[in-house]
C-alpha cells in the first residue's frame, strides 16, 4: 500500500538560508500534519491542513509557512534557517483519525 | 523496510476496565517508543523501551517489549477519562530511521 512520502530524506543546510520539505500524502487522504522533532525531544506539532485550508496551528515559528496544494501534497518552506532548527521533520496524512506518518526529513543547519 | 502496526485503531472502553494497545514492526530495532498526543497538540513521550523483556509503568499506563515476537504492547488498567487521547508508538531502526504507527484513538466513557 501506497505510503506517506517526504522529500527530501536529508538535507544539509547553512544558517540564514532556505529550505523547502515536501510531503505526499497518501492518496485520498484530505489532511495534512507537520512535526518537529529535535535531538532527544519528542515530536512538535507545527500545523495541520485540512482540505487545503490551515486547520490547526501548533509552535511553527513566524520563519517557517506551510500551504497545502489542489493535490493535496504539502509544502513546509522554513526561511532564515538557525542551527536550532536541524531536527527531524514528519508529516503525517490522515483521512479520519489515524494519522499515517512519512519516513521523515533530517535537516542539518550548520 | 521498517513497518509499524498498531491496533486497534479505535478504542472505546468504559471507565474501570482494562485493555491492551498493540504495536507489532517488521525489521530489528533500536528502540521503541509509546507516545500519547491530545487533539492538535504535540506527541508527549510516554515510554522508551530498550530491550527484550523491557517493562515499563506509569501510573494506569504499563509498556512492555518483545523483541523477538516483534511486539509491544500498552496495557491500559482501570481506565479512567483522563486517558482518553490518540496513542502511538513508534519504532527507530538500526540506522536511526523513525517509523510510526497510525496510532489508536482511545476513548473512555463514564
Amino acid at each position: 500500500a501506497a505510503g506517506v512520502i517526504q522529500s527530501p530524506r536529508h538535507l544539509i543546510k547553512e544558517k540564514r538560508e532556505t529550505a523547502t520539505l515536501k510531503c505526499y500524502p497518501i492518496p485520498r487522504h484530505d489532511t495534512v500534519y507537520w512535526y518537529q522533532q529535535g535531538p532527544g525531544q519528542d515530536p512538535q506539532f507545527l500545523i495541520s491542513f485540512y482540505e487545503k485550508m490551515q486547520s490547526d496551528k501548533g509552535s511553527i515559528p513566524d520563519r517557517f509557512s506551510a500551504q497545502q496544494f489542489s493535490d493535496y501534497h504539502s509544502e513546509l518552506n522554513m526561511s532564515s534557517l538557525e542551527l536550532g532548527d536541524s531536527a527531524l521533520y514528519f508529516c503525517a496524512s490522515s483521512l479520519g483519525v489515524e494519522q499515517y506518518f512519512g519516513p521523515g526529513t533530517r535537516l542539518t543547519v550548520t | 523496510e521498517l513497518k509499524v502496526e498498531q491496533n486497534p485503531l479505535f478504542l472505546s472502553m468504559q471507565e474501570g476496565k482494562n485493555y491492551t494497545i498493540y504495536c507489532n514492526y517488521s525489521t530489528t530495532s533500536d528502540r521503541l517508543y509509546w507516545y500519547r498526543q491530545d487533539p492538535g497538540k504535540s506527541l508527549e513521550s510516554l515510554f522508551v523501551l530498550l530491550s527484550n523483556g523491557a517493562v515499563k509503568q506509569e501510573g494506569r499506563l504499563m509498556a512492555s517489549l518483545d523483541t523477538k515476537a516483534r511486539l509491544s504492547t500498552l496495557h491500559i488498567t482501570a481506565a479512567v477519562h483522563d486517558l482518553s487521547a490518540t496513542y502511538f508508538c513508534a519504532v527507530e531502526s538500526l540506522n536511526f530511521d523513525m517509523r510510526f504507527g497510525a496510532g489508536t484513538r482511545l476513548t473512555v466513557k463514564p
